[in-house]
């Protein structure tokens, strides 16, 4: 079956950039999306179509992909920035989400 | 404004039934699919399955295929994720999503639906 790869966590340091990567057999021919999770909250948004950033989320995040892996990216990292970052992409008609990846900021 | 609202916590016992909801409001609710996300406790996001309140077009994840049924009635904006026979493992958040048409991201996520299955 399709599986979408993350690291388990990620550490940055305030005003550092954080860079999560998710990697997939065939991503390269497929859209990811990435979406942050806050405790206790749904989750949102942030980027779509690989590098798209849908309204209301900062230019600090940005979105790649080389390959087969795609890769969120978060400048001046915030101590808000702190979150669970998952990743997404459909296989045929099936949606699946990366394992997450906890953002520490520290 | 684009809100989806799902309904309340729910406990239950296992072997009983329960069907959830989430409302649309604010967009055709008709013309963008919605989507069951399941969040077990300190897991991952996991996809359900998807609808297409329109014609009730539903696609399951192999996973839940068999587990759970999702519905929609379009004459009141709302779409539900039910199960004949809970067990204590469908203890869980369950979120609804709302995507567009194609490989489109899910742009709008309810407030999530809280699930406890104990006996």
């Amino acid at each position: 079956s399709y599986e979408l790869t993350q690291p388990p966590s990620v550490s940055v340091s305030p005003g550092q950039t954080a860079s999560i990567a998710c990697s997939g057999n065939k991503l390269g021919d497929k859209y990811a999306s990435w979406y942050r999770q806050k405790p206790g909250q749904s989750p949102i948004l942030v980027i779509y179509q690989d590098t798209k950033r849908p309204s209301g989320i900062p230019e600090r995040f940005s979105g790649s992909k080389s390959g087969n892996t795609a890769t969120l990216t978060v400048s001046e990292t915030q101590a808000m920035d702190e979150a669970d970052y998952y990743c997404q992409a459909w296989d045929g008609s099936t949606a699946l989400f990366g394992g997450g990846t906890k953002l520490t900021v520290l | 404004e684009v809100q989806l609202v799902q309904s309340g916590a729910e406990v239950k016992k296992p072997g009983e039934s329960l069907k959830i909801s989430c409302k649309g409001s604010g967009y055709t609710f008709t013309t963008y699919w919605i989507a069951w996300v399941r969040q077990m406790p300190g897991k991952g996001l996991e996809w359900m399955g998807i609808i297409y309140p329109d014609d009730s077009d539903t696609r399951y994840s192999p996973s839940f295929q068999g587990q759970v049924t999702i519905s929609a009635d379009k004459s009141i904006n709302t779409a539900y994720l039910q199960w004949n026979s809970l067990r204590a493992s469908d203890t869980a958040m369950y979120y609804c999503a709302r995507h567009g048409a194609g490989y489109a991201p899910f742009d709008y996520w309810g407030q999530g639906t809280l699930v406890t299955v104990s006996s």
